[in-house]
């Protein structure tokens, strides 16, 4: 079973400041999940990347197969990118379905 | 286009009452999932279908039942309710591995 680990765990910020999550699991993957839930909302897909970097908006988001590491940017972060961030993988041996890290709870303060 | 719909959005037991949790999905995905959330922890799979007609049990099987109806439709139930399944439910779907994943809003259940 791949076990996730983020950090931090809570995160408190000025608006405009330059944001980074971090998500390490422990067992080679193809595909990497980042997630945003909004409070006592849904779960939104923000990307899914198997290598390199990707970006939407102001958001960045990277992974190193090799180090089994990923990390979320969010450049000039507003308020309203306050939410959770989850960080989930494919749970491997055979088994389909996500594993998730525990999130990051990130609040940017006006 | 509704994405992934689940229903009801809230919903209080009583301990030892039964009930389905309905989810459907407009997006043709083969592969569909229930998902349990709780305080302090990671989501955590309850079951998944890999496709119409297969169901299998994921990390927090105990309690619970599905049924893939058909290839829109996945359904959980709980039989006998119990107040450790009080949570926030999540179902999704994918088009498989690899691929990216639609979440429902959640369906926030109270076992009393």
């Amino acid at each position: 079973k791949n076990e996730v680990e983020q950090s931090p765990q809570n995160l408190t910020a000025q608006e405009g400041e330059f944001i980074t999550i971090n998500c390490s699991y422990s067992v080679g993957i193809s595909a990497l999940h980042w997630l945003q839930q909004h409070p006592g909302g849904g779960i939104v897909s923000l990307f899914m990347l198997s290598s390199g970097k990707k970006k939407h908006g102001r958001l960045i988001a990277t992974i190193n197969i090799q180090e089994k590491h990923s990390s979320l940017h969010i450049t000039a972060s507003h308020p309203r990118d306050s939410a959770v961030y989850i960080c989930a993988v494919y749970a491997g041996g055979g088994a389909d379905g996500l594993t998730f890290g525990k999130g990051t709870h990130l609040i940017i303060q006006p | 286009n509704a994405g992934v719909t689940q229903t009801p959005k809230f919903q209080v037991l009583k301990t030892g009452q039964s009930m389905t949790l309905q989810c459907a999905q407009d997006m043709n995905h083969n592969s569909m999932y229930w998902y349990r959330q709780d305080p302090g922890m990671g989501l955590r799979l309850i079951y998944y279908s890999a496709s119409e007609g297969t169901t299998d049990k994921g990390e927090v099987p105990n309690g619970y039942n599905v049924s893939r109806l058909n290839k829109r439709e996945f359904s959980l139930r709980l039989e006998s309710a119990a107040p450790s399944q009080t949570s926030v439910y999540f179902c999704a779907s994918s088009g498989g591995r690899n691929t990216e994943a639609f979440f429902g809003q959640g369906t926030r259940l109270t076992v009393v």
